[in-house]
């Protein structure tokens, strides 16, 4: 099993492009989520979603837009990216059910320029 | 709502002392929490986590907690550190939907 995947690893961006973040996992587990990673800040989630068809926003979903069409896939887009969006931005899985333990992919690194 | 709270974004410890990282946090239910681990340009990996069983965790590398409601703390320990404890540390509290609340994190420096 390849747990969660992600792609691109590094990217950089210019004031007004867009892109996809691409996030899989191969776990079959229903909740997936977005997190930001920012310096001295922690985590802070962007969006999540429970199932196939349903999404949410978390705290800093401003900027972004998810959907989530498969259970293995949940891309993340960026419009007009901003240099406030430069992080490095983690997908995660939960099973669900009595687990509670979420599965992180590897991160992608974005800059914005 | 929930938060965490991790007491210094840096500690340093010598290798063989013990370390000590501190979190507290705050829920309006009895909460889930963990500690992660995120080594060098890697992702997080889970420690240990306290789900209202037994209030000493153990995890993995020798790691281990103690959740203490009086005190809504949940500290990490290790007897001995060892070189390959230095990364990053982050406390998280549960949230509804399966959603994890995040300390600021503490980075772990081991000195020879």
């Amino acid at each position: 099993n390849a747990g969660v995947t992600q792609t691109p690893k590094f990217r950089i961006l210019k004031i007004g492009q867009s892109m996809t973040l691409q996030c899989a996992q191969d776990m079959n587990h229903n909740y997936m989520y977005w997190y930001r990673q920012d310096p001295g800040m922690g985590l802070k989630l962007i969006y999540y979603s429970v199932g196939a068809g349903i999404t949410d926003k978390g705290e800093v979903p401003n900027g972004y837009n998810v959907s989530r069409s498969t259970t293995e896939d949940f891309p993340l887009r960026l419009e007009l990216a901003a240099p406030s969006q430069t992080s490095v931005y983690f997908c995660a899985t939960l099973a669900g059910g009595s687990s509670y333990e979420q599965y992180f992919g590897p991160g992608t690194r974005l800059t914005v320029t | 709502a929930q938060s965490v709270t991790q007491l210094g974004s840096h500690v340093s410890v010598s290798e063989g002392a013990l370390v000590l990282l501190r979190c507290n946090y705050s829920s309006s239910v009895p909460p889930y929490l963990f500690w992660y681990v995120q080594y060098p340009n890697q992702g997080l990996q889970l420690l240990l986590k306290y789900t209202s069983a037994a209030t000493l965790v153990k995890g993995i590398n020798g790691f281990e907690a103690e959740f203490k409601k009086s005190e809504t703390s949940f500290h990490l320990t290790k007897p001995s550190a060892h070189m390959s404890d230095a990364a990053e540390y982050f406390c998280a509290v549960s949230a509804p939907g399966g959603k994890l609340i995040f300390g600021q994190g503490t980075e772990l420096s081991v000195k020879p």
